[in-house]
């Protein structure tokens, strides 16, 4: 099983800053990750597939990085909406794996 | 449009067995290479991914789970079934089905389901 270890577990700023979450991958997933939002009492939403290709609909503001083991998730410019949970899944190898969430919010 | 709504009960005792049922609408199992796929969340807890079936019937699932789970489809009613035998308190959680083309890319909205006697 391919673990997902992601950081900060916990990512306090404010609005209109830059905000960058890691997700490290305990083998090579090749670019098959993706990237999750969910708020509260919400279902999560596809942000980023593939590491880096933004899913329909998606603001410019959020980015996706990375291949192999290390991949970032940015937001150049954080908006009040944006506090949220955020992971990743791989689907390079079953069983299909989720990180454990960084959570961003309201400095 | 594709939308995707779970169904079940809201409460199961200990030892029961767990059926809940995705019904979804603006796709189709029959397409090549699309699943729906189970996810679920304990309150406060990060997702965990349980079960996925294909259009064409291949079914995998979570090796800790596999020996308590079972995934079923019904193309023609547009639903999938998911069973989890010998439920437990610790089963305690919101559990999502998505439509899986690559990734999971439509989700329902979830039900709790609580584990309790």
């Amino acid at each position: 099983e391919i673990v997902l270890t992601q950081s900060p577990a916990t990512l306090s700023l404010s609005p209109g800053e830059r905000a960058t979450l890691s997700c490290r991958a305990g083998q090579s997933v090749s670019s098959y990750l993706a990237w999750y939002q969910q708020k509260p009492g919400q279902a999560p939403r596809l942000l980023i597939y593939d590491a880096s290709n933004r899913a329909t609909g998606i603001p410019a503001r959020f980015s996706g990085s990375g291949s192999g083991t290390d991949f970032s998730l940015t937001i150049s410019s954080l908006e009040p909406e944006d506090f949220a949970v955020y992971y990743c899944q791989q689907r390079a190898n079953w069983p299909l794996t989720f990180g454990q969430g960084t959570r961003l919010e309201i400095k | 449009q594709i939308t995707l709504k779970e169904s079940g009960p809201t409460l199961v005792k200990p030892t029961q067995t767990l059926t809940l049922t995705c019904s979804f609408s603006g796709f189709s199992l029959s397409t090549s290479a699309v699943g729906v796929g189970w996810i679920r969340q304990p309150p406060g807890k990060a997702l965990e991914w349980l079960a996925l079936i294909y259009s064409e019937d291949d079914k995998r699932y979570s090796p800790s789970l596999k020996s308590r789970l079972t995934i079923t489809k019904d193309t023609s009613k547009n639903q999938v079934v998911l069973t989890m035998t010998n439920m437990d308190p610790v089963d305690t959680a919101t559990y999502y089905c998505a439509r899986r083309g690559v990734w999971f890319d439509y989700w329902g909205q979830g039900t709790l389901v609580t584990v309790s006697s």
